[in-house]
């Protein structure tokens, strides 16, 4: 299985600031027949289901603000929030689905400093 | 509007069996692979199943393999997760969440989810 690891487990930001997450998988996930990175992030806040925000490593869901941004290819990728917002605090999640058996980081915590 | 929603957990012994179901509507069911992730408590997300939109392809996460099955019927828009021989680490909350379109695999709809609780 590919392993997906992320970092920082948790983090706190000040209301406006940056937040930053990285993510880096035991294997590329990036496929050579279409050039893509088969990379997912999701956020997840209390009481609710995960909600998609970026595939392709860096193309953001329909509906999903500007400030949040991904990058990265291959083994390294990264989550932006470029400017944070109260609604922002959630848990956020990477995941490859370069294989079909999909993994998941084990999630970093963004908190309002 | 997409919508998924899970039924059928509850509380369960060690040892017992347990039918999740998750009722699609919105989208043409039959058109989509799904997925089963469950979320133990306070925990982070945990793919189990996978099923493809003809349920010619089924996959299997090694905790789950052998003791549960997931099926659909696409005449009712439905996904099925039939969990046997439970344990108390099988406790989770149980999504189901469909495989977006055009190439991209990622999920891009998840249901609410539903609590199975293993404990005597």
């Amino acid at each position: 299985d590919i392993v997906m690891t992320q970092s920082p487990d948790s983090l706190a930001v000040s209301l406006g600031e940056r937040a930053t997450i990285n993510c880096k998988s035991s294997q590329s996930v990036l496929y050579s027949s279409n050039n893509k990175n088969h990379l997912a992030w999701y956020q997840q806040k209390p009481g609710q289901p995960p909600k998609l925000l970026i595939y392709w490593a860096s193309t953001r869901e329909s509906g999903v603000p500007d400030r949040f941004s991904g990058s990265g290819s291959g083994t390294d990728f990264t989550l932006t929030i470029s400017s944070l917002q109260a609604e922002d605090v959630a848990v956020y999640y990477c995941q490859q689905y370069y294989s079909i058996l999909v993994t998941f980081g084990r999630g970093t915590k963004v908190e309002i400093k | 509007e997409v919508q998924l929603v899970e039924s059928g957990g509850s509380l369960v012994q060690p040892g017992g069996s347990l039918r999740l179901s998750c009722a699609a509507s919105g989208f043409a069911f039959r058109s989509y692979e799904m997925n089963w992730v469950r979320q133990a408590p306070g925990k982070g997300l945990e793919w189990i199943s996978y099923i493809s939109g003809s349920h010619s392809n089924i996959f299997y996460a090694d905790s789950v393999k052998g003791r549960f099955t997931i099926s659909r019927d696409n005449t009712k828009s439905s996904l099925f997760l039939q969990m046997n021989s439970l344990r108390a680490e099988d406790t989770a909350v149980y999504y189901c969440a469909r495989v977006a379109n055009g190439g991209n695999r990622a999920f891009d709809y998840w249901g609410q989810g539903t609590l199975v609780t293993v404990s005597s």
